[in-house]
């Protein structure tokens, strides 16, 4: 199947501080991506819907300003948290989607812890 | 909209016993199912997927599920359980082109499946 990396894989920052993620496709171009947060022993949340070259589209309840996403070319995709606070920390997932299939496929996570 | 439901937080089986994962779903227009597995600390693998073919799907790892409109359900199930089984599994819908929620997933609150020896 397709191929999803997240970089980093963990990353621990200081209250205040800002920390990007990126999620890239690998071996397809994703017209879509999704952007997840998922708390210890719960369900995947979705936080927006990235699409290339267009302004993301944010789930009710999350801050456009506070996460900031980007989708600048067809296999990348970044997510910004910015002046993260210990409540940010969390474990954040990608997903990208061409389309047709239905089937997201999914990046390996990114822990942020943030103290 | 649509929902998932997924009864059960905790199943727990022997080693070569049935797996019985159970999933219901609510949505406005025609679903697209999936089962997803994560193992700790990594990302969703896909287990299979059904998109308004045969309603019967099989997918990796020896594991099937079957749409069964009236009961709203998709049930998951693997007649043999391994202990690599252990994980946790999600349940997820999506509506097709021309839902409102066309192509974004919504998640079941997950089952850990522990297997035992």
């Amino acid at each position: 199947g397709a191929v999803v990396s997240q970089h980093p894989s963990r990353v621990i920052c200081k209250s205040g501080t800002s920390v990007k993620i990126e999620c890239r496709s690998l071996d397809f171009q994703a017209t879509t991506m999704f952007w997840y947060r998922q708390f210890p022993k719960q369900s995947l949340m979705l936080m927006a819907t990235s699409n290339e070259g267009s302004k993301a589209t944010y789930e009710q309840g999350v801050e456009k300003d506070k996460f900031l996403i980007n989708h600048a070319s067809l296999t990348l995709s970044t997510l910004t948290v910015t002046s993260a606070h210990p409540e940010d920390s969390s474990f954040y997932i990608c997903s990208a989607w061409a389309g047709g299939t239905y089937e997201q496929y999914f990046g390996p996570g990114t822990r942020l812890t943030v103290t | 909209a649509q929902s998932v439901t997924q009864l059960g937080s905790h199943v727990s089986v022997s080693e070569g016993a049935l797996v019985l994962l159970r999933c219901n779903y609510s949505s406005s227009v025609p679903p697209y199912l999936f089962w997803y597995v994560q193992y700790p600390n990594q990302g969703l693998q896909l287990l299979l997927k059904y998109t308004s073919a045969a309603t019967l799907v099989k997918g990796i790892n020896g594991f099937e599920a079957e749409f069964k409109k009236s009961e709203t359900s998709f049930h998951l199930t693997k007649p043999s359980a391994h202990m690599s089984d252990a994980a946790e599994y999600f349940c997820a819908v999506t509506e097709g082109a021309g839902g409102t929620s066309y192509g974004k997933l919504t998640f079941g609150q997950g089952t850990i499946l522990t297997v035992h020896p």
